[in-house]
């Protein structure tokens, strides 16, 4: 079974710094990856899609990285700004026909301006 | 706003209550899914649909109940609920379940009292 561990649960930057985010899982065996963010009470909004073929994916400051050796995905945040406060969250899908897709329980991120 | 909508936004309920959760999504997709955030714990998947059949059941109670009669709606029948299944009931959709970025509604705030 898929286990996904995301590393810290709560961050807590300074305005415009770089930071990394963490995300480890078990089963080497993935379909993709997907990194979200969710602000409070809200859903969850799609921010950068890795396929297992793939080592990482940049959109604008961000840049996700994978490791499946290793069983680790990075997300990179640049230069982060307040409005980049909220939960992140890793998501991983495995082989088998149809998508199941394991969450991991999120890093709460916080940039203090 | 992403082109999934859910209602209600929050609902209130008795354990002897029969309520339903709508899912829209105007994207043209042919995948839907429900799944459940709980405090502190992972996003977990309940059901998934492809072209309006379930392809996934997540060993969910059969308190809930899932129907989709088109591949643009998707609802969540409740029944006999308990306490703990309060929780934060999130919709997605994709182009299709196998390697596609799923997006998000915003979901819909459960309390059973």
């Amino acid at each position: 079974k898929q286990e996904v561990t995301q590393i810290p649960a709560a961050l807590s930057v300074p305005e415009g710094e770089n930071l990394v985010l963490n995300c480890s899982f078990t089963d080497s065996a993935i379909y993709n990856l997907q990194w979200f963010r969710q602000d409070p009470g809200k859903g969850l909004t799609s921010l950068l899609l890795i396929q297992s073929s793939q080592r990482e994916q940049t959109s604008g400051r961000l840049n996700a990285s994978l490791d499946k050796s290793s069983g680790r995905s990075t997300l990179y945040i640049a230069a982060s700004q307040p409005g980049d406060s909220a939960t992140y969250l890793c998501a991983f899908s495995s082989l088998g026909g149809y998508q199941k897709v394991t969450f991991g329980t999120g890093t709460k991120l916080q940039v203090i301006p | 706003e992403t082109g999934v909508t859910q209602t209600p936004r929050h609902l209130v309920m008795g354990m002897t209550n029969k309520k339903s959760l709508k899912c829209e999504q105007h994207l043209g997709h042919n995948a839907m899914y429900w799944y459940k955030q709980s405090a502190k714990k992972p996003l977990e998947l309940m059901f998934v649909y492809s072209l309006e059949e379930r392809v996934e059941n997540n060993s969910v109670p059969s308190r809930f109940s899932p129907e989709c009669p088109n591949s643009s709606h998707l609802f969540l029948h409740l029944h006999t609920l308990q306490p703990e299944d309060s929780a934060l009931y999130l919709c997605a959709s994709s182009v299709a379940t196998s390697t596609d970025t799923q997006y998000f509604g915003p979901g819909t705030r459960l309390t059973v009292l």
